[in-house]
């Protein structure tokens, strides 16, 4: 089945502890992405990438890493995390054509993470 | 920059009848797309109806429909029939098109939580 995996699906952690959301997809698609999503703000673009080794920031790219070293996985690292970045996190992925990105990108299910 | 702008935090519409979404964008770009995606209470994120800025007919997609206005940037969302599964926060998106200065990324309005009352 084609799908875009994500975990945990649930964290809570406290400040400062070092946490990496893992993000896989099977679709072997070149582009993928990062979102978090808050109340009143919809969802914002983190980090993204085109391609292996390819990555560039996104609209809200403060306090998070990220690195693409196999096209299949597209990891999230918050080396230092803190209560503003308490929120719910969405990875994405899509092909890239004659077109550029694909207009239709595929979510993962979401990770939940509480910062303490 | 572009934005999108979803002024109807909340709705609600009887089982059945019909509701309309409002969405508004601002930008300059001439090529790009707009969806409309709806996230029910598992989180997941699903692709409703898309809408490419260059074709002048309206999507449809079974009971979902749009109403495209270009000029006026507005990007609505229309359910006929409204069913209890209906329910759900939708989003509006846009993203550009082509390759030229194209990161792929999304950019989400706030989103619109609808309730199918019975």
């Amino acid at each position: 089945e084609a799908q875009v995996t994500q975990n945990p699906r649930y964290l809570i952690t406290v400040t400062g502890k070092k946490l990496t959301v893992t993000c896989s997809q099977n679709m072997n698609h070149e582009y993928m992405s990062w979102y978090r999503q808050d109340p009143g703000l919809g969802l914002r673009q983190i980090y993204y990438s085109m391609n292996v080794e390819v990555t560039d920031k996104g609209d809200v790219p403060e306090g998070y890493k990220v690195s693409r070293k196999e096209k299949r996985n597209f990891p999230l690292i918050l080396e230092s995390p803190s209560p503003n970045q308490t929120s719910l996190y969405f990875c994405a992925s899509s092909p890239i054509v004659l077109a550029g990105v694909h207009n239709e990108q595929f979510f993962g299910p979401g990770t939940r993470l509480t910062v303490l | 920059a572009q934005t999108v702008t979803q002024s109807q935090p909340e709705m609600s519409v009887q089982e059945a009848e019909t509701v309309t979404l409002s969405c508004t964008y601002d930008t300059s770009e001439n090529n790009y797309y707009l969806f409309w995606y709806k996230q029910p209470p598992s989180r997941q994120m699903i692709l409703v109806i898309r809408q490419e800025a260059y074709k002048q007919q309206n999507a449809t997609e079974n009971r979902f429909s749009v109403n495209f206005q270009k000029a006026a940037k507005s990007f609505s969302l229309k359910i006929s029939d409204s069913q209890l599964g209906d329910t759900a926060m939708y989003f509006c998106a846009f993203m550009k098109q082509g390759h030229s200065g194209n990161t792929g990324k999304l950019i989400f309005g706030q989103g619109t939580t609808l309730q199918v009352k019975p």
